[in-house]
């Protein structure tokens, strides 16, 4: 399977504190791409990072890749109950005539008050 | 702010029924795209189309249908409803582009009785 598969599956912690996950994959990747999903709601794009790129920053997200390693993070920051959901990462193989994004199951983050 | 519209938002049927579910997308994009998600699993890619006239299947076996006959609509259309149907039907746009970020709608959570 080409899929992302994060780790942990599920994450709880206390408003405030910072949460991370991992997504590792299989193949070479174009790019690597991280989806939150509120309960009962579509994905929602938070960042792209490319093959070549090694860190990125949005707000209080944080993002690094190791294509050595095929894997990526996500790091929350000062968390808030709002950040409680499902998260995502997908990769977008390399050479890939659709582009099309490879999904896993996800990580679901619960931030209590 | 949805730029991706999904109908209905819940739909409980009976066996046997045939079902359209809608999405309609106001961005003008090109490619879009239908997921199958179970609770608490991946997305599965079930259908995509790069454009007008442009439909394939993807990777997921689904005894669903999709037409593409204008830029911002893309339905999907189950002849006769059966139990293994209940999911959650997640509809997606993008640019065209390799690997761009996708937006999806809400979807449709689906249930056959």
């Amino acid at each position: 399977s080409q899929q992302g598969e994060e780790d942990p599956q599920a994450l709880s912690i206390q408003e405030g504190e910072n949460a991370t996950m991992n997504c590792s994959y299989k193949t070479s990747i174009n790019n690597l791409q991280w989806y939150r999903q509120n309960s009962g709601r579509g994905l929602v794009h938070l960042i792209l990072i490319r093959s070549n790129e090694r860190e990125k920053h949005s707000g209080r997200l944080r993002v690094t890749l190791d294509t050595s390693k095929k894997s990526s993070s996500l790091l929350i920051t000062a968390s808030r109950a709002a950040d409680t959901a499902s998260y995502f990462c997908a990769t977008v193989s390399r050479g890939s005539t659709l582009g099309r994004l490879y999904f896993g199951r996800g990580t679901q983050l619960t931030v209590w008050p | 702010e949805a730029d991706i519209y999904q109908t209905p938002r819940y739909l409980v049927i009976g066996t046997g029924k045939k079902i359209t579910l809608e999405c309609s997308q106001t961005m003008g994009h090109d490619k879009m795209y239908w997921y199958q998600q179970d609770p608490g699993m991946e997305l599965h890619l079930i259908h995509y189309s790069y454009g007008v006239n442009s439909t394939e299947k993807g990777d997921l076996s689904s005894e669903s249908t999709v037409s593409r006959i204008r830029t911002e609509h893309f339905p999907l259309t189950l002849e006769s409803a059966r139990p293994s149907h209940t999911s959650q039907y997640l509809c997606a746009s993008s640019t065209t582009g390799e690997g761009q970020p996708q937006h999806f709608g809400d979807g449709t959570r689906l249930s056959i009785l």
